[in-house]
């Protein structure tokens, strides 16, 4: 059973362009999360998904963030028009239908983004 | 406002040796407690939940306190090997949701041969 896979794990953007991440959920998890990392401080939360809706976006950024996903398909983040202060690691977390509170996430690898 | 503080430094020790970290955090309530360890250039691995009404849990040579009246939690790694250098975050649920984490910077520990 393959882990959560994050694509592209590395991602050079120059400012203004448009940035694309992929999350594949664990096989049978249908929530998806996204979370940011910045050097030096902890993970921040950032969306939360289940396929097709949109649960919680409280996170994200009011403006150039997006995300998405789709009955078939991965997870995207979109991020529109980027600027340095977006570079950081993404990590995309999946977790089955709910069984009981406290179900733990799984991680996947990341997705560094730099922006030049 | 809210905040959860780790260990600000990098905890160094020996071989065999227990190594102590803590959490602590400010402004929240929440319902569990969960810690996960980073190795560089990886996604977090979850090692143990701990819940409000619960004092303590233990997993192999893992073991972690939870003082809701502190507002702290302590990890402790026994008998600790190279292998068990990464870095160890804490995270607590947010809100009444049980989804939505919010993570410490983490502590860096490097055990010696």
């Amino acid at each position: 059973n393959a882990g959560v896979m994050q694509n592209p794990r590395h991602l050079v953007r120059r400012r203004g362009q448009e940035a694309r991440l992929r999350c594949s959920p664990m096989k049978g998890h249908s929530h998806v999360y996204w979370y940011r990392q910045l050097p030096e401080e902890g993970l921040k939360f950032m969306v939360y998904l289940q396929k097709e809706n949109i649960i919680d976006e409280s996170g994200m950024p009011k403006e150039r963030f997006s995300a998405e996903f789709p009955k078939e398909g991965p997870s995207i983040l979109r991020i529109q028009q980027v600027v340095r202060g977006d570079s950081a690691a993404y990590f995309c977390a999946s977790s089955p239908p709910s069984t009981g509170v406290n179900t733990e996430a799984f991680f996947g690898q990341g997705t560094r983004l730099t922006v030049v | 406002s809210q905040k959860i503080e780790q260990n600000s430094e990098a905890l160094n020790i020996q071989e065999g040796k227990t190594a102590t970290l803590t959490c602590n955090y400010t402004n929240y309530s929440p319902a569990y407690l969960q810690w996960y360890r980073q190795d560089p250039g990886r996604g977090p691995v979850f090692l143990l939940l701990i819940r409000e009404n619960e004092k303590e849990k233990r997993k192999e040579r893992l073991k972690v306190t939870f003082d809701t009246t502190l507002k702290q939690s302590l990890f402790h790694i026994t008998a600790s090997q190279p292998a068990d250098s990464a870095t160890y975050l804490c995270a607590l649920d947010i809100g009444s949701n049980d989804y939505k984490l919010s993570f410490g910077a983490g502590t860096t520990v490097t055990v010696r041969a």
